[in-house]
């Protein structure tokens, strides 16, 4: 299975928005609203900053928003701040009931 | 508020079977889904598979051969084993609820080398 296709590096300057992709099939992305985005520090535990495409966990700044379209779902982030630099990652249910994930993402926050 | 927390040894030599278990604390592991992550060094996020609440697995199709995934139920604990590794098997391991990932464990580095 083929992971799914994010940038590889994003940037923006704090207070601005950015977006980042993650596209897969109509075998995954598309097929369920199963998608998840984590954002990872390096050394640290990944946290969930969503899941079920769209929905934010308790605790979860109300700047990161999900969102799908066919086959690709995305991550907005606005306001961005200086802590919001880190990897992210995307991930989807599968119709052969596996996980596939995204190559991640590196946000950098001028 | 569930925790979980992963260890095992943090070196195995090629060919030898890595096993790691998961330690959950504020819940019922008989009540959830539970999976394994890695991160090689360097790279991304590798699914390894999850257990499902009923007793049933499902691994990466890439290390199926190689995989089990078990549960203590007695001890609020799953487990990793991975077979034959290779220095491809280095990674930091993590484990965490449910099939998409929710919680997330701290992670464990295991190095393959002699």
């Amino acid at each position: 299975q083929s992971a799914l296709t994010q940038p590889a590096s994003v940037s923006g300057s704090p207070g601005q928005s950015i977006t980042i992709s993650c596209t897969g099939t109509s075998s995954d992305i598309g097929a369920y609203n199963y998608v998840s985005w984590y954002q990872h520090h390096p050394g640290k535990a990944p946290k969930l900053m969503i899941r079920s495409v769209s929905i934010r966990p308790s605790g979860v700044s109300d700047r990161f928003s999900g969102s799908k379209s066919s086959n690709t779902a995305s991550l907005t982030i606005s306001g961005l701040q200086a802590e919001d630099e880190a990897d992210y990652y995307c991930s989807s249910y599968t119709s052969n009931s596996t996980v596939l994930f995204g190559g991640g993402t590196k946000l950098t926050v001028l | 508020q569930v925790q979980l927390q992963e260890s095992g040894p943090g070196l195995v030599k090629p060919s030898e079977t890595l096993s790691l278990t998961c330690s959950v604390s504020g819940g019922s592991i008989s009540s959830d889904n539970w999976s394994w992550i890695r991160q090689p060094p360097g790279k991304g996020l590798e699914w390894i598979g999850y257990l499902y609440y009923t007793g049933n697995t499902n691994f990466n199709p890439s290390l199926k051969s190689r995989v089990t995934i078990s549960v203590a139920t007695s001890k609020n604990q799953f487990s990793l084993q991975l077979t034959s590794v290779t220095a491809a098997d280095t990674a930091v391991y993590y484990c965490t609820r449910d099939i998409v990932p929710t919680i997330w464990g701290q992670g464990t580095l295991v190095t393959v080398s002699s």
